[in-house]
């Protein structure tokens, strides 16, 4: 079968750094991807992993290894505004027309002051 | 601005009661989808497009319908909505190639069916 898995919940404070791990079994695996959804708002893209290793962009970096299905989410420098639920979404293969993305039930992170 | 746009934003309707919402992106992206978001189960997908008068199934079609007739626009259909899709429904939008096939959302439409 298919699966991602993510905690559910964690909690950081204010200027620290947490990290958000995504496992993943996937029939085939072309990317993945990490997005950000504030409560009752739609989820936005934060980055996309194709190949193993780091991806850096301001604040937030993402890794990726495929051997191991495995990804994280780094936030650094954490701020009030980052509270949010965070999705880890892998792209399977390519079936059909649609490169389907199967997607993990998101983690939910409180940051405190 | 670059946008994906759905109505309405909030709804209650009763159980039987006909209802569209529509979706329309200003990107020119070939590629259209709308997932329901539910507690405990995340993001589920619909139905999706892979261009004008290309639909299919996606994994919960079940009580839905959609139609593309044009590339920008890709409505929702509930013939005959019950209380099991009460949900937050997204429409998203992407190009069909593109490098990443990141996904564009809609803000959301919050139904609630009685």
């Amino acid at each position: 079968g298919q699966n991602i898995d993510q905690p559910t919940e964690m909690t950081a404070t204010e200027g620290a750094i947490v990290q958000i791990n995504c496992t993943y079994q996937t029939s085939g695996f072309n990317g993945l991807f990490w997005y950000q959804q504030h409560a009752g708002e739609a989820p936005t893209f934060l980055s996309y992993n194709v190949l193993d290793g780091l991806e850096e962009k301001g604040r937030f970096s993402s890794f990726l290894s495929r051997s191991k299905g495995y990804s994280y989410l780094l936030l650094k420098e954490l701020q009030m505004k980052d509270s949010a639920s965070y999705l880890c979404a892998v792209r399977g293969l390519y079936a059909g027309n649609n490169r389907k993305l199967i997607w993990g039930l998101g983690t939910s992170l409180a940051v405190n002051p | 601005e670059a946008q994906v746009t759905q109505n309405p934003r909030y709804l209650i309707t009763v159980t039987g009661k006909k209802l569209t919402v529509t979706c329309s992106q200003n990107m020119n992206h070939e590629y259209m989808s709308w997932y329901r978001q539910d507690p405990g189960l995340g993001l589920r997908q619909i139905y999706y497009s892979m261009n004008v008068e290309v639909t299919d199934k996606g994994d919960v079609p079940e009580g839905y319908k959609v139609s593309r007739k044009e590339k920008r626009n890709f409505p929702l259909i509930l013939e005959s909505p019950s209380p099991n899709q009460t949900s937050l429904y997204f429409c998203a939008s992407r190009l069909a190639g593109g490098n990443t096939g990141e996904l564009f959302f809609g803000e959301g439409s919050r139904l609630t069916v009685l």
